[in-house]
């Protein structure tokens, strides 16, 4: 079957404009996962779904940033108003339950953000 | 918070050796998981172990939460095993925590 699907694969912005970075998970996956990784550095994340409801945003890196998740499926991650420290690797990934079951997630290939 | 940290940084391997990567932990955690991300950037979620000892194939994987540490074992290393491992722990409070990672290079 499918796996997760992230869009665009590759992002170049200018500093300031606001941007939309969308995951498609794999169908019927009630968990859904951000993670943000800067160039050579570690991972980061970022924002937890279960089903449409997101029960922690205090990992989201400032209110520039915000996530949704609608019909248990696609989500967007927003960025408003673009800084180059937001241009990293966006990773999603999706698990078949929830967080606490220690499901085995299945990544995206990532979006490439590159802020001027 | 939380702190996580892997041991060693970086590590250099011939094919066929062993290893083992080591995960500290300063807090109790309800969850831990061990992540590998290959030279091309690909995630893959390895092991969901908050303790006991779980096995696939040549990795392993051990936690011991009382103490506060995780180790991951790699037997007979190939080419394929290199890239960079993550550990990552769930304290409870609905998102993980990422330790530096330890980056391997299987030399053939």
């Amino acid at each position: 079957g499918a796996g997760v699907s992230q869009s665009p694969s590759n992002k170049v912005t200018e500093k300031g404009k606001d941007v939309e970075l969308r995951c498609d998970p794999i169908s019927g996956h009630t968990a859904l996962y951000w993670y943000r990784q800067s160039l050579g550095q570690g991972l980061e994340f970022l924002i937890y779904f279960q089903g449409n409801s997101a029960p922690d945003k205090s990992g989201l890196p400032s209110d520039r940033f915000s996530a949704e998740r609608t019909g248990g499926s696609v989500s967007t991650l927003t960025i408003q108003r673009t800084q180059q420290e937001d241009s990293a690797v966006y990773l999603c990934a999706s698990s078949p339950y929830s967080l606490a079951s220690g499901e085995t997630q299945y990544f995206g290939p990532g979006t490439r953000l590159l802020v001027l | 918070g939380i702190q996580v940290e892997q041991s060693p940084p970086d590590l250099i391997l011939q094919e066929g050796a062993n290893s083992t990567l080591r995960c500290n932990f300063s807090d109790s955690v309800n969850n831990l998981q061990w992540f590998h991300q290959n030279p091309w950037g690909q995630l893959i979620n390895l092991f969901y172990i908050p303790s006991g000892t779980k096995q696939n194939g040549r990795l392993s994987a051990t936690t011991v939460a009382t103490e506060r540490y995780s180790l991951l074992y790699i037997s007979s290393s190939q080419t394929t095993d290199s890239g960079v491992y993550f550990c990552a722990v769930d304290p409870g409070t609905y998102k993980y925590i990422f330790g530096t990672g330890t980056r391997l290079k299987v030399l053939a």
